[in-house]
């Protein structure tokens, strides 16, 4: 069957550290893969995408790597803040012809002061 | 504000109800989804539209739950006779499909509470 897994317990680590999230997918060939983030209450917010053809991707202290041989994606967040508090969604297209966006069910990060 | 406008923010109905929620995409925008998210899950897909014409629906969503993009510009979706087990946060999403690898705008959703 087709699945998106991310670790379903919250990760729990000290300001300052990197988080480090992980997708595994099975079943899929996605074209790319995107990392959201979501507040309680609140719609999803895009922050990055990684192509099949990309192997590491960065955006300010955000770095996503992305394995087609393994068929997992890193999701790492440096120097974390308290603010980074959230929870991190994985996301892919099938890679089918329909390009529709399917999710994962998301890791909770908690960063302590 | 990510410009997806989806009303009313907020829901509650009786069981057998039937509800209708709206989404108003990033107008220039083509493509536009619809989720269904529970608490501790990601984002379930349910239904998307390129334009007006409805590209496909999940095999998870019973025939009481029929969506519509008219003109493609808004989007609505209507779930007939409500069950406890419909309660959730619907969310809209859109995006600008040029190539297969744009991201997804997401309105705030809008939560259904079935009594």
């Amino acid at each position: 069957s087709q699945k998106i897994e991310q670790n379903s317990e919250a990760l729990n680590i000290q300001e300052g550290k990197t988080a480090t999230l992980t997708c595994n997918y099975t079943n899929y060939s996605p074209a790319y893969l995107q990392w959201y983030r979501q507040d309680p209450g609140r719609g999803p917010v895009f922050l990055l995408l990684i192509r099949e053809n990309e192997k590491e991707k960065r955006k300010e202290r955000l770095k996503v790597t992305f394995d087609t041989t393994l068929k997992q994606s890193l999701f790492h967040i440096t120097a974390s803040q308290p603010a980074d508090s959230a929870t991190y969604l994985c996301a892919l297209d099938p890679g089918s012809s329909a390009s529709k966006i399917i999710f994962g069910s998301g890791t909770r990060l908690s960063i302590r002061p | 504000d990510t410009g997806v406008s989806q009303n009313p923010r907020h829901k509650i109905t009786k069981r057998g109800q039937n509800v209708t929620f709206r989404c108003d995409p990033i107008s220039e925008h083509n493509r536009l989804y619809w989720y269904r998210q529970t608490l501790g899950q990601g984002p379930e897909f349910l239904t998307y539209f390129q334009n007006e014409a409805q590209l496909e629906k999940s095999r998870l969503l019973s025939d009481r739950f029929s969506a519509e993009r008219p003109k493609g510009s808004f989007s609505t979706l209507e779930i007939q006779r409500t069950e406890q087990g419909d309660s959730a946060m619907y969310l809209c999403a859109s995006s600008l499909e040029g190539s297969r690898y744009t991201e997804a705008f997401f309105g705030q959703g809008t939560r259904l509470t079935v009594v």
